[in-house]
């Protein structure tokens, strides 16, 4: 079964600086996908940040970039300079062609405090 | 802005109703995906379809019922409510093509069942 976990329920950072959230995943396939989606109190599930599992690069926008470790099954994420507009509940995902759906996490609520 | 429209943004009902939620997918997207995000159950997908036809199914209950339409917008119909079916409803879309694994999410629906 294709299972992601995010360990932190909870985290907070401080204004400019950089935060690290962690995601572990479990699947049995070699086709798969990655993503980091944001939800603000707005509920809107917004894409931060999308990692192909046979790209050994890892992806980076702008101020947010992963740290993709295949063989660990890891996918965390980074932010860099923080922003109050970072706020919100970061949920990581995997996404597995052959099944067709996209499996959460239970998601990391990020605080950014001035 | 995701391209993905839902109505109605809120619904309020009572416990053994039916409602229908409307999603309409991005321009030019075949497929159709819907979750539900609920405090106890974290983001769970529901059901596929694409291009009219179902594709892939989830953690969807006998109660709830899906389907796409020609003009490609879909309608999830959820009856007999109870009060564990009060939750957030996303609609989400992928277009075909290379690199066409990550859906687009929509404001989503917000159910309460009273």
């Amino acid at each position: 079964a294709q299972t992601v976990t995010q360990s932190q329920p909870e985290m907070s950072v401080q204004e400019a600086e950089t935060v690290t959230l962690s995601c572990t995943y479990d699947t049995s396939e070699s086709d798969y996908y990655l993503f980091w989606y944001k939800q603000p109190p707005s509920r809107q599930m917004i894409l931060v940040i999308r990692q192909e599992a046979y790209k050994q690069q890892n992806a980076t926008e702008n101020r947010f970039s992963v740290n993709f470790q295949k063989a660990a099954k890891s996918f965390s994420l980074k932010i860099s300079d923080s922003q109050l507009g970072d706020a919100a509940m970061y949920f990581c995902a995997c996404f597995q062609g052959g099944s067709e759906k996209l499996v959460f996490g239970k998601g990391t609520k990020l605080t950014v405090n001035p | 802005d995701s391209g993905v429209t839902q109505t109605p943004k809120h619904l309020i009902t009572a416990t053994g109703q039916r409602v229908t939620l409307r999603c309409s997918p991005r321009s030019g997207d075949l497929s159709v995906y819907w979750y539900q995000q609920s405090l106890d159950q974290g983001l769970q997908f529901l059901i596929q379809y694409y291009n009219g036809e179902e594709r892939a199914k989830g953690n969807i209950l006998e109660r709830f019922s899906a389907q796409q339409f020609p003009d490609l917008h879909s309608e999830l119909n959820l009856s007999s409510l109870e009060l564990g079916d009060s939750a957030l409803y996303f609609c989400a879309s992928r277009p075909l093509g290379q690199g066409t694994d990550t859906q687009y999410f929509g404001p989503g629906t917000r159910l309460t069942v009273l």
